[in-house]
């Protein structure tokens, strides 16, 4: 079945510096790929997403990128502040089955 | 636009009772979601249902899980009998149908099994 793995599991960073995460999903049909945050005791929130057809998309401060070819997908935050830190997900998503699956998580800390 | 709605937000219960969540989604979205999140790890589906239909509970451990979607709108998650490995959280998404595959998220229920 669908797998997706999420590097790295842990990242600090210092205030004002870029975090990068990646994953990297198996299954080729999938075309729909979300970043969720997630505060402690909080359900996971969207941040930005992408489809199979574009590349990359950004808004503000944070980016996505799609390489279809090598089926891995990146989450950039630039200019991090202490207010990004918190638990980030990938998940991949074929059309059709809205079925998500996600990875196993990123736990950011940005450093002040 | 009110988001979706979960309670209750903590449960503590001891091994072999029973337990419910209750989940109510955002206003027209006709699919619903229960996800189970073991500390540490990602959401993992258990069912999905569409309008009051199921979709997919493959992940359903359906010996002791049960879920039901009455009228299409709000849905229940019951527990029955517990077990320690059942400690997680209960996280309920919803999504439009058409139009999009977006998920949104409740709060959560944190449920303690001793």
């Amino acid at each position: 079945g669908e797998n997706v793995e999420q590097h790295p599991s842990t990242l600090s960073v210092q205030e004002g510096d870029s975090a990068v995460i990646k994953c990297t999903y198996s299954d080729s049909a999938s075309n729909y790929f979300p970043w969720y945050k997630q505060e402690l005791g909080k359900g996971p929130q969207l941040i930005i997403d992408i489809r199979s057809n574009v590349g990359e998309k950004k808004d503000q401060r944070i980016a996505v990128t799609l390489n279809k070819t090598a089926k891995h997908f990146s989450l950039h935050i630039t200019e991090t502040q202490p207010e990004d830190s918190a638990v980030y997900f990938c998940a991949a998503s074929t059309s059709g089955t809205y079925k998500y699956i996600f990875g196993t998580g990123t736990r950011l800390k940005v450093l002040a | 636009e009110a988001g979706v709605a979960q309670s209750p937000r903590y449960k503590i219960i001891e091994k072999r009772q029973s337990v419910a969540f209750w989940c109510n989604p955002i206003s027209g979205h006709a699919t619903l979601y229960w996800y189970q999140q073991i500390l540490g790890q990602g959401p993992k589906l258990l069912i999905q249902f569409q309008n009051n239909g199921v979709v997919d509970d493959s992940q359903l451990p359906k010996d002791r899980f049960s879920a039901e979607r009455l009228k299409g709108v709000d849905s229940t998650l019951k527990i029955q009998p517990a077990k320690l490995e059942d400690s997680a959280v209960y996280l309920c998404a919803s999504s439009l149908l058409a139009g999009g595959e977006t998920q949104y998220f409740g709060p959560g229920t944190r449920l303690l099994v001793l």
